[in-house]
């Protein structure tokens, strides 16, 4: 079955940028999702296929996709940043939607 | 307002059997392919099972095929999932999610339930 990394921690200043990595075999050639998580809540969509944002959702935050690695970038970040980000693909071999291991960010 | 309202969660022992529901309005649900996912204490999110919007078409985790049995009645703009042969590791929130349209691949949802949780534990 197909399989998504992420590393399991980010820390970052407020200000500063959050690269959050997203490795899984040609990820390239899916459409990745990026799921926020704050603790007790749901998760909220924050980037679709790939590089999309759904509305209401801040411009700081950003996705990209080349080879075998999808990045979610969070630019200026800020203090209310701080969650539990998943990625998500469709595994058509599979038939099976996949999440990635999920990465805490916090934020110093 | 998209709303998203699941009961039916509870304590089971290995072995036994619980059925979810997720009461859905806001939004035209037959339209739009649903999902379940769960999310055991203190661990990431797990994508369990996906109904797509017209035709039915189900989709399953290999951990729980074969147990476990997503449906829809779009009379009642209810989802379900019947959870049979219940298992220790099925302890875990289970949220109902509505799809970005109405099948993959296309992403899990744009809106989550606050969940019901399931403890399987003798």
């Amino acid at each position: 079955s197909y399989v998504l990394t992420q590393p399991p921690s980010v820390s970052v200043a407020p200000g500063q940028t959050a690269r959050i990595t997203c490795g899984g075999n040609n990820i390239v050639s899916k459409s990745v999702q990026w799921y926020q998580q704050k603790p007790g809540q749901a998760p909220v969509l924050v980037v679709y296929a790939g590089t999309d944002r759904p509305s209401g959702i801040p411009e700081r935050f950003s996705g990209s996709n080349s080879g075998n690695t999808a990045t979610l970038t969070i630019s200026r970040v800020e203090a209310g940043d701080e969650a539990d980000y998943y990625c998500q693909v469709w595994d058509s071999s599979s038939d099976q939607y996949v999440f990635g291991t999920g990465t805490k960010v916090t934020v110093l | 307002e998209v709303q998203l309202l699941e009961s039916g969660g509870g304590l089971v022992q290995p072995g036994g059997s619980l059925r979810l529901s997720c009461a859905a309005s806001g939004f035209a649900f037959s339209n739009y392919a649903m999902s379940w996912v769960r999310q055991a204490p203190g661990k990431g999110l797990e994508w369990v099972s996906t109904i797509t919007g017209i035709g039915g078409s189900t989709y399953y985790a290999d951990s729980v095929k074969g147990r476990f049995t997503i449906s829809r009645d779009t009379s009642k703009n209810t989802l379900y999932l019947q959870m049979n042969s219940l298992r220790a590791e099925d302890t875990a929130v289970y949220s109902c999610a509505k799809g970005g349209c109405s099948s993959p691949p296309c992403y899990i949802s744009d809106f989550w339930g606050q969940g019901t949780l399931v403890i399987v534990s003798s």
